[in-house]
């Protein structure tokens, strides 16, 4: 079974703290993704990785950061966390080959007051 | 512009009754087309994709999906329904040539007893 896993399901920062989302998936799957979920807005793509020190801005990249040092391990920095990123993060990984589905971790529920 | 429309919020079927959940696209080229569910508090779940062929593809806990190229349409349908599919439901598209998915804003499938 794939596992993505991902290192806290709830947080709870200040405003203007540094937040870091860990990811890490044991499937060998090249891709990784980082979202954020919130209600009627579905999930939105923050940043992906396609390969180790590679990654792309999604549709709403302002405000983080993104590193992957290790194929299996994907993290999502807050550089300064606001009370507009309060949301639910979810992590994803695939393979590269484009008919193949994702498989997602079960989420982190960030609160910043 | 790449998108997927879940035209409804919510959706409410009696248990036993089919249900049918709806999405459509708007993709250049063939697109890649899948079916996500989310149970409280979880991640998403892979239930079924369309690649190409069979129009009708089937997937886990008894879904399929009717993918309809001229209707750019890739419908979820469950012939009978139970209360513990009552959850939410994601459509998402991934477009050939890209890594990134592109997900509707998820439909709330409510099963009444």
């Amino acid at each position: 079974d794939v596992k993505v896993t991902q290192s806290s399901r709830y947080l709870v920062k200040r405003t203007g703290e540094k937040v870091f989302l860990e990811c890490v998936q044991d499937m060998d799957h090249e891709n990784m993704f980082w979202y954020r979920q919130d209600p009627g807005l579905g999930l939105r793509l923050i940043y992906f990785s396609y390969d180790v020190k590679m990654k792309e801005k999604g549709d709403i990249p302002e405000g983080y950061s993104v590193s992957r040092e290790k194929k299996e391990r994907f993290s999502l920095i807050l550089e300064s966390a606001s009370t507009n990123q309060t949301s639910m993060y979810l992590c994803a990984s695939s393979f590269r080959a484009p008919g193949l589905a994702q498989y997602f971790g079960p989420g982190t529920r960030l609160l910043v007051l | 512009a790449q998108s997927v429309a879940q035209p409804e919020d919510q959706v409410n079927v009696a248990e036993g009754n089919p249900l049918t959940v709806k999405c459509t696209y708007s993709v250049s080229g063939n697109p890649y087309l899948f079916w996500y569910v989310q149970y409280p508090n979880r991640g998403l779940q892979f239930l079924l994709k369309y690649i190409t062929g069979d129009n009708l593809v089937k997937g886990s806990y008894g879904f399929e999906a009717e993918f309809n190229k001229s209707q750019t349409s890739f419908h979820l349908k469950k012939p009978s329904a139970l209360v513990s599919d009552s959850a939410l439901y994601f459509c998402a598209v991934r477009a050939p040539g890209t890594y990134k998915y592109i997900f509707g804003t998820g439909t709330r499938l409510k099963v009444l007893a």
